[in-house]
Formats: structure tokens, sequence, C-alpha cells
């Protein structure tokens, strides 16, 4: 099955810093690859997508992610961050084998400092 | 344009009993999914509809059923309710019904069984 993971459970930076936060992926041929950000008793939001084409693709929110192929990754960053960015921020993968299904990462809570 | 909706938002049911919950897809789309979140089985995919025609199903046991209807609107249903089915329940939409296409989601229903 498609699946992405995420290796951090909480990632902590000061506001004006640069953030990263990790997702890695194993699939089967071509990644259809999603970051998601949710609020505290709110639905998700759709940040950006990989398709094909740019390894880098922008988003929402001044957020930007980097689709690496040889590191099967795909990390989520900003380059300075915002206390109102933190969130608990899910990776994606769409299951071209099931179906449209997205399978989501467990999530990875970003906490911002002043 | 309006997002996706769902009613209700909260609800509070007793073991053994069913429930129906409500989404509507934002205006013009087609395929409608529904996900479950719990804290710890994270993001569940539960069934996606795409005019009117279950698509694809999640590993969910026969008491977990959908459907859509012509305007695109989706409800599911839960019987027999057990304590485990507490969870946020998730509706999300998509214009189109390929994998490329990123799904919006609605604010949740919070469903608590006791």
């Amino acid at each position: 099955a498609q699946s992405v993971a995420q290796p951090e459970d909480q990632v902590n930076v000061a506001e004006g810093n640069p953030l990263t936060v990790k997702c890695t992926y194993s699939v089967s041929g071509n990644p259809y690859l999603f970051w998601y950000v949710q609020y505290p008793n709110r639905g998700l939001q759709f940040l950006l997508k990989y398709i094909t084409g740019d390894n880098l693709v922008k988003g929402s929110y001044g957020f930007e992610a980097e689709f690496n192929k040889s590191q099967t990754s795909f990390h989520l960053k900003k380059p300075s961050a915002l206390v109102s960015d933190s969130a608990l921020y899910f990776c994606a993968v769409r299951d071209l084998n099931s179906g449209y299904a997205l399978n989501f990462g467990k999530g990875t809570s970003l906490l911002v400092t002043p | 344009k309006a997002g996706v909706t769902q009613t209700p938002r909260y609800l509070i049911k007793t073991r053994g009993q069913q429930v129906t919950l409500s989404c509507s897809p934002i205006s013009g789309h087609r395929s409608v999914s529904w996900y479950q979140q719990t804290p710890g089985q994270g993001l569940q995919f539960l069934f996606e509809y795409f005019s009117e025609t279950q698509r694809n199903k999640g590993n969910f046991p026969g008491r977990f059923s959908g459907r859509q209807f012509s305007n695109s609107r989706s409800e599911m249903n839960v019987s027999t309710l057990e304590l485990g089915d507490s969870a946020l329940y998730l509706c999300a939409s998509s214009r189109g019904g390929g994998g490329d296409y990123e799904q919006y989601f609605g604010p949740g229903t919070r469903l608590t069984v006791t």
C-alpha cells in the first residue's frame, strides 16, 4: 500500500526562524503527495500538492514543499515561522491502488514560540 | 464559494444506537470522501463516492455505510454504535474524480458514544 511517514511527533521553532516538517513516502510508481494543516476543533485545510513537474511546490500561507525522489521525501518548509502557524500538520499520499483515498501520516505538531 | 458543511457538528449517542451524519460538498464538486479521526488511529479512510456511486471503501465493518445523492450531498450511517466509534468524522469533497485533485475538508462531526 502507498504510505507516508512523519518521523517527528512535535517540532518546536522560534518565531521568525525557518521551519521544516518532515515527510517520507513509500509508493510504487509516481506519488501524488499532499500537505494539510489542522487547527484545534477544525477540519483539515489544504496547503499544497505535488503531482508532477517542479520539485519545489509553493502553497498557501507562504508554505512550500520539496519533492525529493532519491530520498523519497516531501518535506514542508517555510522561510519564517509565525506563532499562528502553530497547528497539526499532516502529510498524505493518494493511494492509487485502492481508488483515490488519501493515506495520511500520523501528524506533526508544530509549536512556534514568540 | 461556500466550503464543505457538515451537520451536526456535535453528537452524543448511546451504545447500540444508530447515527446519520450529513455532508454538503462545495458547489460543483462531485466526489465526496469520509474519514474517521481518532487520537489512537489517526486519520482513516472510510469511503468515497463519485456521481452517486461508491468507488472505494476502507477497512471498516459493515456497520459503517454511506450514500451520495444526485446533488452530490452525502450521508454516512453507523449502526449499532460502539464506544470505539467515538471520533471526529470528516467529510471532504473534490472537484473531479482523478487522483490529482485535492480534497477540501469540512469542520467535522464530533461523535461521542456513551
